[in-house]
């Protein structure tokens, strides 16, 4: 299992920006993928889950309406996107494999190496 | 802040034992859900490190254990190595919470001395 993710932005604020994660090795379509922020020096918090299978968006409420999550199946890839960014999108983002099993519940067990963004004038 | 609580820091020589805790609630770990732990190591990808409270992925040493009771959990790590070093978070499920419910715990960074 890979999660490939495009490489790092610098953008103004105010700008639009579609950042990408390429899955292999696994059926793409059969588990959710989620997207992680890590602010600089901050903890993680994770943004928000697609389903590849029927593209199912959930989106925790603070990044609801802040950005867009997107799949496109036919090339095994996830994407987040900001129709106008902030210099408070500064931020390394990671995708993630959620596994949901039915002993142990959810969690994300193949992580992106990560894309750094970030967002200044 | 987090739901899930964990120590900002903790601390050990090479060879000793640490134990990081992440204290929840009723609504998560009390409720009976599992936790999880990631290792970040300095300037790379968190890991998954420990699933469904006790369980190492395949490549995890053993020196890496996990457990759970009440409302907590605890990552304990015997034989610490420099290469230990580095952030841990805890991961659950909290069932007050919107969409999906899970969350992390604030992080806990663990300096070999």
């Amino acid at each position: 299992v890979q999660l490939v993710q495009s490489g790092a932005e610098v953008k103004k604020p105010g700008e639009p920006l579609r950042i990408s994660c390429q899955a292999s090795g696994y059926s793409f379509t059969n588990y959710w993928i989620a997207w992680v922020r890590q602010m600089p020096g901050k903890g993680l918090e994770w943004m928000g889950v697609i389903y590849p299978g029927d593209s199912d968006t959930r989106y925790i409420p603070p990044f609801q309406g802040q950005v867009t999550i997107s799949v496109d199946k036919s090339i095994n890839t996830a994407y987040v996107q900001w129709s106008s960014l902030k210099a408070s999108d500064t931020a390394m983002y990671y995708c993630v494999r959620r596994y949901n099993s039915a002993i142990y519940g959810n969690y994300f067990d193949y992580w992106g190496q990560g894309t750094l963004v970030t967002v200044s004038s | 802040q987090s739901v899930l609580t964990q120590p900002p820091s903790v601390s050990g020589a090479p060879g000793q034992r640490v134990t990081i805790s992440c204290t929840g609630s009723s609504s998560n770990i009390g409720a009976g859900y599992d936790v999880h732990w990631y290792q970040q190591l300095p300037g790379t990808a968190p890991r998954l490190l420990i699933y469904g409270n006790s369980n190492r992925p395949s490549g995890v040493p053993d020196r890496f254990s996990g457990s759970k009771s009440g409302t907590s959990a605890s990552l304990s790590i015997t034989g610490l190595q420099a290469e230990d070093e580095g952030d841990y978070y805890c991961q659950s499920f909290d069932n007050t919470l919107s969409d999906s419910g899970l969350l992390f715990g604030g992080g806990t960074k663990l300096t070999v001395l």
